[in-house]
């Protein structure tokens, strides 16, 4: 079983719906972040987590929100889905400050149409 | 806009020598990172430098130099299966967030 775990992989959805995207991990991490990468543009941070009550934006937060429910799931919402939010998502865990190893999950393909 | 830069695509014929070049306007990280990514797949983790010079593991080597604010990877004996994207990373101490490089995709050619 993988470390880090995200569901749905594929996503297809409207304009205006609201999507919750999920993350877990067994890897007894504190710190979580939830990732964009469009073409061209690497991986921009949308949130990050360093514990269940530390919640903080990235540089790209706008039109998402995340709630973290517990140590191992860190959940990233898009309330009302639009068309340039059509992405490749990516949930990432780390153990400790300082720690620039990063864990990956496979990923979740959005489209919104 | 990204404050780590790194070039956008290089490609190179396989048994070669690759250089990637990540230069960087912040201060005050912890150290940089290289990740790879294969198309399709998740970024992992390949090596990290807490300290100025050069870390090498296997065919992969990775060199940082904080008063040059200029970190590099370089890719040995170039094979088929080291085509993927490559992106250098800080965790930024103001904020502690882990920050990525818009990625370097390599194409090794026959």
């Amino acid at each position: 079983d993988a470390d880090v775990t995200q569901t749905p992989r594929n996503r297809i959805t409207k304009t205006g719906k609201r999507i919750m995207l999920e993350c877990s991990q067994t890897k007894g991490h504190d710190r979580m972040y939830w990732y964009r990468q469009d073409p061209g543009l690497g991986l921009r941070l949308i949130y990050y987590s360093f514990d269940v009550k530390d919640i903080n934006k990235g540089e790209i937060s706008d039109g998402y929100s995340v709630s973290r429910q517990a140590q191992a799931k860190f959940s990233l919402s898009l309330e009302s889905a639009i068309p340039n939010q059509t992405a490749l998502y990516f949930c990432a865990t780390s153990a400790a400050r300082g720690d620039t190893e990063a864990f990956f999950g496979q990923g979740t393909r959005l489209t919104v149409v | 806009g990204q404050s780590l830069e790194q070039p956008s695509e290089v490609t190179a014929v396989e048994g070669a020598i690759v250089q990637i070049n990540c230069t960087y306007q912040t201060s005050g990280f912890y150290g940089l990172s290289w990740y790879q990514q294969h198309d399709g797949g998740a970024p992992t983790f390949l090596s990290y430098n807490a300290l100025d010079g050069l870390e090498e593991t296997g065919r992969f080597s990775s060199f940082l130099s904080r008063s040059d604010s200029y970190g590099y990877l370089l890719l040995q004996e170039l094979q088929m299966k080291d085509s993927a994207s490559y992106f250098c990373a800080v965790i930024k101490a103001a904020g502690n967030k882990l920050t990525f490089g818009g990625g370097t995709r390599v194409l090794v050619k026959p």
